[in-house]
């Protein structure tokens, strides 16, 4: 148990639907992330969000569409999807600090999109 | 922008051999971090190198950081079936967001018992 959670574990979803991933961390840490994992492809960042605020939008498509409404929650909001992003969708967070900390990771969501 | 290579994408060997994977960065790093991936589960941190030419070793993992902090290695000694997983290196670039941290797509390990 990493202390961050993700639901739903996974999710099937079509082109037209709207859906949301949840993220929470129990850990007390004031960084946020957003990663994608697709096969054969490296880890990509895809938001950073530092005491509810963004601070990295690794342009990712406006059909993603994050939240972060506090420093132990975070949302990604999905709405007219392509095939093309289904994918493992990790969220992590990290105390950042004046060092370099590592990232908790969550289980992911897995996406699939038809 | 900031790539970070990683071999061999896959490696199979026999429980008891040795195991390496090899981390390259385009760009010099700030640091470097390991990451575990089980079949199936979620990234977990393994170690951080900061320092140049830094040698850390937990257990059976010796990792390494390049003198010009832009490679790095994971050698595993006497391989274990509890091995078996994706490795990953990833980096924070220097001088760059500390927040971004660049992954290789990983080494595969595979143990046969």
């Amino acid at each position: 148990e990493t202390g961050v959670t993700q639901t739903p574990r996974h999710l099937v979803m079509g082109m037209t639907n709207k859906k949301s991933l949840k993220c929470e961390q129990h850990l007390g840490h004031n960084a946020m992330y957003w990663y994608k994992q697709s096969a054969k492809k490296p880890l990509e960042l895809m938001f950073v969000y530092n005491f509810k605020e963004q601070t990295e939008n690794n342009s990712v498509p406006s059909r993603f569409s994050p939240e972060c409404p506090n420093s132990s929650h975070l949302f990604l909001h999905l709405h007219t999807l392509q095939p093309e992003d289904s994918a493992l969708y990790l969220c992590a967070s990290s105390r950042h600090g004046d060092s370099y900390n590592e990232q908790f990771f969550g289980p992911g969501t897995r996406l699939t999109v038809l | 922008g900031q790539q970070v290579m990683q071999i061999p994408q896959y490696q199979h060997v026999q429980e008891g051999e040795d195991f390496t994977t090899y981390c390259n960065s385009s760009t010099t790093l700030s640091n470097i971090q390991w990451y575990k991936q089980r079949p199936g589960g979620h990234p977990v941190f393994l170690i951080q190198l900061v320092k140049s030419g830094e040698v850390k070793k937990q257990k059976r993992l010796t990792f390494q950081f390049g003198e010009a902090k832009k490679n790095s290695s994971l050698h595993i000694t006497a391989t274990q079936t509890t091995d078996v997983g994706t490795y990953f290196c990833a980096g924070f670039n220097s001088g760059g967001s500390n927040y971004k941290l660049t992954f290789g797509k990983g080494t595969l390990l595979t143990v046969n018992p």
